[in-house]
């Protein structure tokens, strides 16, 4: 059974930079068939997409977020990871990491979600 | 960026009545639409993908039509488990994707 868990400081500064990682565990991030997604909710509202990256390294960012969006992929430890520069009080929210399947068209699979505070 | 447009923003009924849930979409998306159910503190779930196929697991009482703009959600008899906060998603226009700020459905 495929696990997505995300790791990383639960609280940052604003200005700062926020850094989380998805561990993937019970198969591998090197899959053609998938690409590997960040997703946010701030509290109590909808969701949001970030940005993808494929196990090749090839990244895709929302435009709303593409100056501040850096997504990577280590292979070497199944694991891709996201930063996101000067982040303010607005950047708060639960962000999830997601497998997004290429045929289906879905993301099947979802960590549980990591709240990220910004505040001084 | 393809917008969705999700109604009603909350729907109130109780249990064993039918849901129907609407999204709209700016654009035509043929077929390329997800539904996922969230409840409180959890991570979405697949429910339905390409507007009508029901993922792994998930039972028949969802059902997912539509294509082009329009794409319903149905549940055709509300168990105690099914009220939560429903998403569609799109990403019609790759790699953009976008989802629709959600229904949620309360017991009345």
């Amino acid at each position: 059974q495929l696990q997505l868990q995300e790791s990383g400081p639960g609280l940052v500064k604003p200005s700062e930079t926020l850094s989380l990682t998805c561990t993937v565990s019970g198969g591998t991030i090197s899959s053609s068939s998938y690409y590997w997604d960040w997703i946010r909710q701030p509290p109590g509202k909808g969701l949001e997409w970030i940005g993808s990256i494929y196990y090749s390294g090839s990244a895709y960012y929302s435009p709303s977020l593409k100056s501040r969006v850096t997504i990577s992929v280590d292979t070497s430890k199944n694991h891709f990871s996201l930063k996101l520069s000067s982040v303010t009080a607005s950047d708060t929210a639960v962000f999830y990491c997601a497998r997004w399947v290429s045929s289906g068209r879905k993301y099947d699979y979802w960590g549980q979600g990591t709240l990220v505070t910004v505040s001084s | 960026e393809i917008v969705l447009t999700q109604s009603p923003a909350t729907l109130s009924l109780s249990p064993g009545e039918r849901a129907t849930l609407s999204c709209r979409a700016s654009q035509s998306l043929a077929n390329s639409l997800a539904w996922y159910q969230q409840k409180p503190g959890q991570a979405p779930r697949l429910l339905i993908y390409d507007a009508s196929n029901r993922a792994t697991g998930i039972p028949a009482r969802f059902s997912g039509s539509g294509s082009g703009t329009d794409f319903t959600l149905t549940i055709s008899s509300l168990e105690p488990e099914d009220f939560a906060v429903y998403y569609c998603q799109q990403r019609g226009s790759w790699p953009l994707l976008t989802f629709g700020a959600g229904t949620r459905v309360e017991i009345k």
